[in-house]
């Protein structure tokens, strides 16, 4: 069934340090993978995608690569600040769907 | 850059009463989607609307009814309200279910008490 696993569950990181976030999808068919920061009483927030025809996407401080063959997506935040606490959220969009199945969220704290 | 609008955000309800969430998307944007988000849950699609036609449903309880108007704004109609469907409720919107990432509002948090 559709399935996305993310872990770790939480992250507790020093401020300067990286972060990686790592998430398997259960649909070999999924195209589309994005990355949700989500702050306390606010809706998700896009920070990163990628899609199926790309192996690896940076911006900044926050990257994405994907491995198809293994169905495994990881996020990447180097030099972390203390502004980077959150909850994160990796999706996949499954085939002939728009809708995205979440993660279940990794909670990161930075430690300033 | 406009937002994601939803309204109210903060609604309390007894049980068995009825709510009525209410999203604006972004101009343009043609597809809206809804998502139930329970305490340290991720979010769960419930359905979404493209072009004023649902265009995919997911785990939305037959209690529940959605619609998207003329202007693209969407309604989520929520009847026969339980304690478990307090939630923080999220509309998100793209264009064109095609285009990448969707944009989510600020959220609806329902309490039924």
């Amino acid at each position: 069934g559709e399935n996305v696993e993310q872990h770790p569950s939480t992250l507790s990181v020093q401020e300067g340090d990286s972060a990686v976030i790592k998430c398997t999808y259960s649909d070999s068919a999924s195209n589309y993978f994005p990355w949700y920061k989500q702050e306390l009483g606010k809706g998700p927030q896009l920070i990163i995608d990628i899609r199926s025809n790309v192996g690896e996407k940076k911006d900044q401080r926050i990257a994405v690569t994907l491995n198809k063959t293994a169905k495994h997506f990881s996020l990447h935040i180097t030099e972390t600040q203390p502004e980077d606490s959150a909850v994160y959220f990796c999706a996949a969009r499954y085939s002939g769907t728009y809708k995205y199945i979440f993660g279940t969220g990794t909670r990161l704290k930075v430690l300033a | 850059a406009a937002g994601v609008i939803q309204s109210p955000r903060h609604l309390i309800k007894e049980k068995r009463e009825t709510a009525t969430l209410k999203c604006y998307p972004i101009p343009r944007h043609d597809t809206v989607y809804w998502y139930q988000q329970g305490p340290g849950q991720d979010p769960q699609f419930l359905i979404s609307f493209y072009e004023k036609m649902q265009s995919d449903k997911g785990s939305i309880p037959d209690r529940f009814s959605a619609q998207q108007f003329s202007d693209y704004h969407s309604e989520l109609n929520m009847s026969s309200l339980e304690l478990g469907d307090s939630a923080l409720y999220f509309c998100a919107s793209s264009l064109t279910p095609k285009f990448g990432g969707y944009t989510f509002g600020s959220g609806t948090r329902l309490t039924v008490v």
